[in-house]
């Protein structure tokens, strides 16, 4: 069984710094997407950023990065700059991919509540 | 917008009783993905449907049941409500390889 790990429930830091949200994972597939998505108080996840575990080069979207770290099973997201709009939950998920094409469901971790003091 | 319906927005139930939530997926997505978000279980995969048919199975309990219709739209049934059953639950739909939410249906057993 795969399981994904966030070990900070909360985090805090302040407006315009750099933050790190740690997040490992475990699983024998070698064929496998990584995520971050943020659930905001509306409810909706939000897709984040997205790393494909074939892919080296670590994934960038804007002020979002990941660390990934495939022997290690660590995935982390740094988020630069840091904004008072950024003050919502973040999960980090896993998913399968099918060889024949298609997809498992997600699994997530239980979640980071990133705080960003003004 | 993620281009997922989900309806209704919320629902209130009394325990023993049985609801139907509903997700329309984004225009062109075969896949269909229903979670469950609860305090004490996090964010969890129910079941997967792709084109009509279930593909995967995750903690699904044996009182829900879920279907996906021709048109694709799926609808997730729960029976004999029970006080724990109260969640957040999400439809989400895959082109393959990324998943699109929709805003979720709030569901409170009393």
């Amino acid at each position: 069984a795969q399981t994904v790990t966030q070990s900070q429930p909360e985090m805090s830091v302040q407006e315009a710094e750099t933050v790190t949200l740690s997040c490992t994972y475990d699983t024998s597939e070698n064929n496998y997407y990584l995520f971050w998505y943020k659930q905001p108080p509306s409810r909706q996840m939000i897709l984040v950023i997205r790393q494909e575990a074939y892919k080296q080069q670590n994934a960038t979207e804007n002020r979002f990065s990941v660390n990934f770290q495939k022997a290690a099973k660590s995935f982390s997201l740094k988020i630069s700059d840091s904004q008072l709009g950024d003050t919502v939950m973040y999960f980090c998920a896993f998913m399968i991919m099918y060889s024949g094409g298609g997809a498992d469901g997600l699994t997530f971790g239980k979640g980071t509540h990133l705080i960003i003091q003004p | 917008d993620s281009g997922v319906t989900q309806t209704p927005k919320h629902l209130i139930t009394a325990t023993g009783q049985r609801v139907t939530l509903r997700c329309s997926p984004r225009s062109g997505d075969l896949s269909v993905y229903w979670y469950q978000q609860s305090l004490d279980q996090g964010l969890q995969f129910l079941i997967q449907y792709y084109n009509g048919e279930e593909r995967a199975k995750g903690n699904i309990l044996e009182r829900f049941s879920a279907q996906q219709f021709p048109d694709l739209h799926s609808e997730l049934n729960l029976s004999s409500l029970e006080l724990g059953d109260s969640a957040l639950y999400f439809c989400a739909s895959s082109p393959g390889g990324e998943a699109f939410f929709g805003q979720g249906t709030r569901l409170t057993v009393v």
